[in-house]
C-alpha cells in the first residue's frame, strides 16, 4: 500500500461545477500536508499548504484535512476550464522537509469543460 | 515562475550513455530536492541535499548520483542509462517552512 493515495481519474465537470478532489494516507506520523497543481508539461505548483485538521481556504480553493480518518481533500468552487490539470496531494513529516522530503500521490487528472 | 531552474530542458540520449542534470534553487534555499516523475509510478523522491550534504534518499537507483556544490546548486548524474530511465526529472528546493518549490523539469528520452 502506497502511503498516500489518489484516484488518477480522469475527472471531468462542467465549468462552474464544484470539484472535489481526495487522497487518503496511511502515515501517522505524517503532520503537514501540501496540494500541488501540474499543467501539462510544466512544474508542480503549491496550490495550498496545511498542518492541521480543519478547512483552510483560499480564493475558490478550501483545503480540508482529516487526521482522524486520514483523509484529505482539495474543493474548487466555480471551476474554470483554466483549472484543468493533474492535482496532486502530499504529506509529511513534522520536521518541515524531513528526513525523506514529501511523499506524493500519483495525482488526480482534472478536466473542466467549457 | 518558482524561481527554481532547471537545465537542460530536453535531452534524448541513447542506452548506456551518462547524462547531467542540473538545477539553480530558489535563492536563499538551503535545501535541494530531486524527484523522478513517470506515467506509471508519479511523483518519486530520489534524494535530498542541505547545504553541500546529502541530507536523505529515496528511491535512487545506484547508478544514478547527486551532489550539491557551495553555490547551492546541484547536478543529478545518470549513467548506464536504460530504457526505464526515460521520465521527467524534477529539482525542487525549500527554505525551512517544508514547502517545496519545483523546476519546470528536464524531460529525458533514452533510445
Amino acid at each position: 500500500q502506497k502511503e498516500v493515495e489518489q484516484d488518477p481519474g480522469p475527472l471531468s465537470v462542467p465549468e462552474g461545477a464544484i470539484v472535489s478532489l481526495n487522497c487518503t494516507y496511511s502515515n501517522s506520523a505524517f503532520q503537514y500536508f501540501m496540494w500541488y497543481r501540474q499543467y501539462s508539461r510544466k512544474g508542480p505548483e503549491l496550490l495550498m499548504y496545511t498542518y492541521s485538521s480543519g478547512n483552510k481556504e483560499d480564493g475558490r480553493f478550501t483545503a480540508q484535512v482529516d487526521k482522524s480518518s486520514k483523509y484529505i481533500s482539495l474543493f474548487i468552487r466555480d471551476s474554470q476550464p483554466s483549472d484543468s490539470a493533474t492535482y496532486l496531494c502530499a504529506a509529511g513529516p513534522p520536521s518541515g522537509g524531513g528526513a525523506d522530503g514529501l511523499t506524493f500521490g500519483k495525482g488526480t487528472h482534472l478536466i473542466i469543460q467549457p | 515562475d518558482s524561481g527554481v531552474t532547471q537545465t537542460p530542458k530536453h535531452l534524448i540520449t541513447a542506452t548506456g550513455q551518462r547524462v547531467t542534470l542540473r538545477c539553480s534553487p530558489r535563492s536563499g534555499d538551503l535545501s535541494v530536492y530531486w524527484y523522478q516523475q513517470s506515467l506509471d509510478q508519479g511523483l518519486q523522491f530520489l534524494i535530498q541535499y542541505y547545504n553541500g550534504e546529502e541530507r536523505a534518499k529515496g528511491n535512487i537507483l545506484e547508478r544514478f548520483s547527486a551532489q550539491q556544490f557551495p553555490d547551492l546548486h546541484s547536478e543529478l548524474n545518470l549513467s548506464s542509462l536504460e530504457l526505464g530511465d526515460s521520465a521527467l526529472y524534477f529539482c525542487a528546493s525549500s527554505s525551512s517552512g517544508g514547502e517545496l518549490f519545483f523546476g519546470e523539469g528536464s524531460r529525458l528520452t533514452v533510445l
